[in-house]
């Protein structure tokens, strides 16, 4: 089943304790995301990867880092993560060409909570 | 630069009656403009999408929206609301000439539907 995989689905951690988040793809597809879902914000472009080896700052990349050493995966790592990033995370994949106008296949979301 | 406003956070409408969902967009070239859905504890569905194709788009469960460049609007509409249709709707908008990954995502509109 084609399908956009993040683990873990729930996360509580403390201030400063490094995390990474795991996203995995099936469909190898060359485009992957990460944003983040606050209430009445809508979802907001956190990092993404054109490529592997290819990744770019979205609208709000500080605190977050990433990386695309294969194509099928696309981790999410807070270095020192602080309670402004309690949010919930979602990985999306697509297949890409020129312009972008792919579907987006979304992960079913990482709620994380920073205390 | 690219930006998506969901006129109405919340929209409630009784069940078999119309749904309007509206989403104004600016974007300095050709936009490509897509809804996506959201049930709870879900991730995103992709609705429909426009491409520079036929204005008109039609997308899966009787959804459809219009692309109408004079008014910069993609509004989305079903004849008959049905109870599975609530959810959270979002429009999002990408630079359609330029070979980015960047979207922009609007505010979400929270659909309620009554019996």
């Amino acid at each position: 089943e084609a399908q956009v995989t993040q683990n873990p689905r729930y996360l509580i951690t403390v201030t400063g304790k490094k995390l990474t988040v795991t996203c995995s793809q099936n469909m190898n597809h060359e485009y992957m995301s990460w944003y983040r879902q606050d209430p009445g914000l809508g979802l907001r472009q956190i990092y993404y990867s054109m490529n592997v080896e290819v990744t770019d700052k979205g609208d709000v990349p500080e605190g977050y880092k990433v990386s695309r050493k294969e194509k099928r995966n696309f981790p999410l790592i807070l270095e020192s993560p602080s309670p402004n990033q309690t949010s919930l995370y979602f990985c999306a994949s697509s297949s890409t060409g020129i312009s972008f106008t792919g579907t987006l296949h979304f992960g079913n979301g990482t709620r994380l909570t920073v205390t | 630069a690219q930006s998506v406003t969901q006129l109405d956070s919340h929209v409630s409408v009784s069940e078999g009656t119309p749904v309007l969902l509206r989403c104004n967009y600016s974007s300095s070239y050709s936009p490509s403009l897509f809804w996506y859905v959201q049930h709870p504890n879900k991730g995103l569905q992709l609705l429909l999408k426009y491409t520079s194709a036929a204005t008109l788009v039609k997308g899966i469960n009787g959804f459809e929206a219009e692309f109408k460049k004079s008014e910069t609007s993609f509004h989305l509409t079903k004849p008959s609301a049905h109870m599975s249709d609530a959810a959270e709707y979002f429009c999002v908008v990408s630079d359609g000439s330029s070979n980015t990954g960047k979207l922009i995502f609007g505010q979400g509109t929270t659909l309620q539907v009554k019996p």
